[in-house]
Formats: structure tokens, C-alpha cells, sequence
């Protein structure tokens, strides 16, 4: 079972509201990590998004819109990176991350965002 | 502003060898941990290597451990992986990262083929 699980594809209409989800493995307790979020288009670097640990303890990247925000569901164990208002040049592949003690950086399986 | 800028990808016949290279500015280097993360033909990221600021401290993934050697060179702002024993499925797009801050470079890719 991998570290951090995404689904594989997500699919929606422009100005609708995408939630992607990044679920660790049972016995990794998503309220102890901060979640990284990174969005990657064809042929480019990975860009950084945001982190995300709590409310109170999250950083948008330079230049990121507000539309993209992070929380959790502690309830499912998993990150969440909200994209509100999805625009077309939203569509990319997104990444989670986190830093695990025993694995170190750990990437998820990552998520490919197509705008309908 | 953060510049990261990786050399030496190439073609190379399997059981080569090959360094990379990645040359760092906009930022006190000899402060930082820094990483490879590599990226196979489409597939999904891939964490392979980090290094404290001093380089005292050092992780790799087990896909790469005994085979690749992360260093770095503080007075020339630039960090190395030293590959060895080279494979087909190491071929990938090979970044350099300072992954707790968010920075990537451009990538250089390195295929291993006959």
C-alpha cells in the first residue's frame, strides 16, 4: 500500500469547485503532517502550490491565487487541496507530499485534473 | 529570486556511471537541505535523495541506495549525484529540489539504453 494514495483522475466544468484528496496509509495520522500540494503542466517542473498543516499553520507559494487552499479530513486520514472557480489553466497533474520520518520526502501517486 | 540549474543528463549504456549537477543561486545555499527527485517517462515523482546545509546528514530511497551519492559543495553553490551501476528503469527526468521551501529546477534527463 503506498505511503500517500490519489486518485488518478478528476474530472469538472469550469467555476466549479475541485476537491482532491491525499490519503496516507492507515497508521500514518494525516493530523501530525504538513501536507505539500504541488500542480504539474506537461513538460514543466513540478510548481508549488502550498503546504498545509492546520488553520493556523499554512503557506500559499508566491504568486499561488487564493482559490487554492488546503485543509484536512482527519476523519478519512487525508490532505485536501481545494481549486475554487477551476479555471482551464488549471489542468494538470497535482502532487501531494510529506516528509515521513522512516521515508522521507514521499511523493502521492498524483492526480491528473482535466477541465471539461 | 531562487534559481536551480541541473547539468550533466545524458545518454549512457546500463552498468554507466554519470554526475549530475546542480548549480544554485537567489539563496544562502550552505543553509539548506536540498534533494534529487526524479521522474520516469509518465509516471509520478519519485524522492531518491537528501542532504542537510553541512552535508552531515544523508537519506536515499531504497530504489537507489548503495548505487547513487548525493553531495554538495558549499563554496560553489552546488550540488551533486554521482550515479553509478545504471539500469533502464533509471531513466528520468533528474531535479534538483529544496522540497521544504517549494523550489525546483528545470530537470535534466538521463536515459539509460543500449
Amino acid at each position: 500500500q503506498a505511503v500517500l494514495t490519489q486518485p488518478s483522475s478528476l474530472s469538472a466544468s469550469p467555476g466549479e469547485s475541485a476537491s482532491l484528496t491525499c490519503t496516507l496509509r492507515s497508521g500514518i495520522n494525516v493530523g501530525t503532517y504538513s501536507i505539500y500540494w504541488y500542480q504539474q503542466k506537461p513538460g514543466s517542473p513540478p510548481q508549488y502550490l502550498l503546504r498545509y498543516k492546520s488553520d493556523s499553520d499554512q503557506q500559499r507559494g508566491s504568486g499561488v491565487p487564493s482559490r487554492f487552499s488546503g485543509s484536512k479530513d482527519a476523519s478519512a486520514n487525508a490532505g485536501i487541496l481545494l481549486i475554487s472557480g477551476l479555471q482551464s489553466e488549471d489542468e494538470a497533474d497535482y502532487y501531494c507530499m510529506i516528509w515521513h520520518s522512516s521515508a522521507y520526502y514521499v511523493f502521492g501517486t498524483g492526480t491528473k485534473v482535466t477541465v471539461l | 529570486e531562487v534559481r536551480l540549474v541541473e547539468s550533466g543528463g545524458g545518454l549512457v549504456q546500463p552498468g554507466g556511471s554519470l554526475r549530475l549537477s546542480c548549480a544554485a543561486s537567489g539563496f544562502t545555499f550552505s543553509s539548506f537541505e536540498m534533494n534529487w527527485v526524479r521522474q520516469a517517462p509518465g509516471k509520478g515523482l519519485e524522492w531518491i535523495s537528501y542532504i542537510t546545509g553541512s552535508g552531515s546528514i544523508i537519506y536515499y530511497a531504497d530504489s537507489v541506495k548503495g548505487r547513487f551519492t548525493i553531495s554538495r559543495d558549499n563554496a560553489k553553490n552546488s550540488l551533486y549525484l554521482q550515479m553509478n551501476s545504471l539500469r533502464a528503469e533509471d531513466t528520468a527526468v533528474y531535479y534538483c529540489a529544496r522540497l521544504s521551501q517549494g523550489n525546483w529546477g528545470q530537470g535534466t534527463l538521463v536515459t539509460v539504453s543500449s
